[in-house]
């Protein structure tokens, strides 16, 4: 069984609309952390999730972003209007805490992409 | 300065040979060091935590040298199966967020 499951694996959706990518990591994971990667470039942290609310985030994450975690185990990223920028892999990991030896586990991704 | 620097490739290698990639890092707080390997349009993987004394794991060996901010990784014996682009990762901040640079790509052919 994966550490981190994403759904949907490829989601293509109109500028301007909005898209949620869920992500569902095993329960002992106590840290979440969204990243992306634009096609040719390198992964990028977004977001990171700790204790039912945003921890750190990067430049990126701006007000068209949101994350959630309504119910203690689906983890979702929001884009509130997506831009034709927004189209890349979408990452979810999970990271059970210092005891893990700071590892995170990546869930397959999910494509976005805005047309 | 970049986060984190790799040499971007492509390295060209036949079967059977040994290849070594190198990373350098900026952030002399960093505490935790991967090397992850990713297959086109898929996820990172772990391949290895690195540590300050080396570690090796069967044909792959890292290495962290910490007063240069150097991180390397050497693969003996290469297999078709190795090709892909390995990402040099450091973790940063209270929260662990994961900093990765663009990635080596190595291309094994027979």
């Amino acid at each position: 069984e994966p550490e981190v499951t994403q759904t949907p694996s490829h989601q293509v959706t109109q500028m301007g609309q909005e898209v949620i990518l869920r992500c569902v990591p095993i329960s002992n994971h106590l840290y979440f952390y969204w990243y992306r990667q634009i096609l040719g470039q390198k992964v990028e942290f977004l977001v990171s999730f700790y204790n039912n609310e945003i921890s750190e985030k990067s430049e990126i994450f701006d007000d068209q972003f949101s994350v959630e975690r309504p119910d203690g185990s689906n983890f979702t990223l929001k884009i509130r209007s997506t831009k034709l920028e927004d189209s890349a892999m979408y990452f979810c990991a999970g990271y059970r805490g210092r005891q893990a030896k700071n590892i995170q586990y990546f869930g397959a991704g999910t494509r976005l992409s805005v047309l | 300065r970049k986060e984190v620097e790799q040499d971007p490739g492509p390295f060209n290698v036949p079967e059977g040979a040994t290849v070594a990639f190198n990373c350098t890092y900026s952030n002399s707080a960093s505490q935790s060091f991967f090397w992850y390997r990713q297959d086109c349009r898929k996820e990172p993987k772990l391949l290895m935590s690195v540590y300050s004394s080396g570690n090796e794991d069967g044909r792959f060996t890292a290495q962290l040298n910490r007063a240069s901010q150097y991180i390397s990784l050497l693969i003996r014996d290469s297999k078709l199966s190795d090709s892909a682009t390995y990402l040099c990762v450091v973790n940063s901040g209270g929260y662990n967020k994961l900093i990765f640079g663009a990635g080596t790509r190595l291309a094994v052919h027979p």
